[in-house]
C-alpha cells in the first residue's frame, strides 16, 4: 500500500521569495513520486517526476524536488515564486512500473502575494 | 495535440436522480481514469481501463456507479442514483499505456452539485 501526506494545506509567500511545499511518503514498493498543479478551472498538469534515476528532479516553471528515501520526503522547491504560480499542488506515489495506481495527498494551496 | 475532453462541465441534480459523464480521451492512448475529486481533498482513483477492459475498479461504489469504455476510446461514467454525497469533481485522464513510465493527461473536469 502506498499513501503522501502533504504537512500544509496552505502556504503563503511573497513574490520572489522560495517556495517550499512538503510531502512525505509511505510506500510497501519502490515508489514512484510527482508532483501536479491545478489553476483555477483548469485540469491536473504534471510538474515533475521521480521513477529511479536522479534524486534531484527537475521540472517546469522552474520547480524542483528532492528524493530522500532516509526521510521518506519528496519536498517541492522553487527559488523565486512569481504570481502565476498561486494554485493547488498535490504530491501523488504511485507503485513503479506497475498499474499506474496513483494515490494524491490531500493538496497544498499556494498563495503568493505581490 | 487535443487534450483530454469532458462534458458536461457543470451538471447539478437532486438527490436520487441518475447522472452521466462523457470522456474522449487523447487519441491512440490506451489507459482511461475516471477519478472523483471531493472539494478540499485529492482525487481518488475510481476505475481504469485499459483499452476496453477494466484493469482496476475497487475504488468505484458498485451499488451506484457504472462505467463503460466501448470500443476503447470513449467512455462514460454513471451515477445511478446519486447521493448528497457524490457531489464532487470527476476527473477523466489518459496515458499511453497503463504503467508509470507513462504520464497521465487530465481533463478539466466535470462538477457536479447533487441537492
Amino acid at each position: 500500500a502506498q499513501s503522501v501526506t502533504q504537512l500544509d494545506s496552505h502556504v503563503s509567500v511573497s513574490e520572489g521569495t522560495p517556495v517550499l511545499l512538503r510531502c512525505n511518503y509511505s510506500s510497501s514498493y519502490s515508489p514512484s513520486l510527482f508532483w501536479y498543479v491545478q489553476h483555477p478551472n483548469k485540469g491536473l498538469q504534471l510538474l515533475l517526476k521521480y521513477t529511479s534515476a536522479a534524486t534531484l528532479v527537475k521540472g517546469i516553471n522552474g520547480f524542483e524536488a528532492e528524493f530522500k528515501k532516509s526521510e521518506t520526503s519528496f519536498h517541492l522547491t522553487k527559488p523565486s515564486a512569481h504570481m502565476s504560480d498561486a494554485a493547488e499542488y498535490f504530491c501523488v506515489v504511485s507503485r513503479r512500473d506497475v498499474n499506474n495506481d496513483m494515490r494524491f495527498g490531500a493538496g497544498t494551496r499556494l498563495t503568493v502575494k505581490p | 495535440e487535443a487534450g483530454v475532453a469532458q462534458s458536461p462541465r457543470y451538471k447539478i441534480i437532486e438527490k436520487r436522480q441518475s447522472v452521466a459523464f462523457w470522456c474522449n480521451p487523447i487519441s491512440g492512448h490506451a489507459t482511461l481514469y475516471w477519478y472523483q475529486q471531493i472539494l478540499g481533498q485529492g482525487p481518488k482513483l475510481l476505475i481504469q481501463f485499459q483499452n476496453n477492459g477494466v484493469v482496476d475498479d475497487s475504488q468505484l461504489p458498485k451499488d451506484r456507479f457504472s462505467a463503460e469504455r466501448l470500443k476503447g476510446v470513449d467512455s462514460t461514467l454513471k451515477i445511478q442514483p446519486a447521493k448528497l454525497e457524490d457531489s464532487a469533481v470527476y476527473l477523466c485522464a489518459s496515458s499511453l499505456d497503463r504503467t508509470d513510465s507513462y504520464e497521465q493527461y487530465f481533463g478539466p473536469g466535470t462538477r457536479l452539485t447533487v441537492t
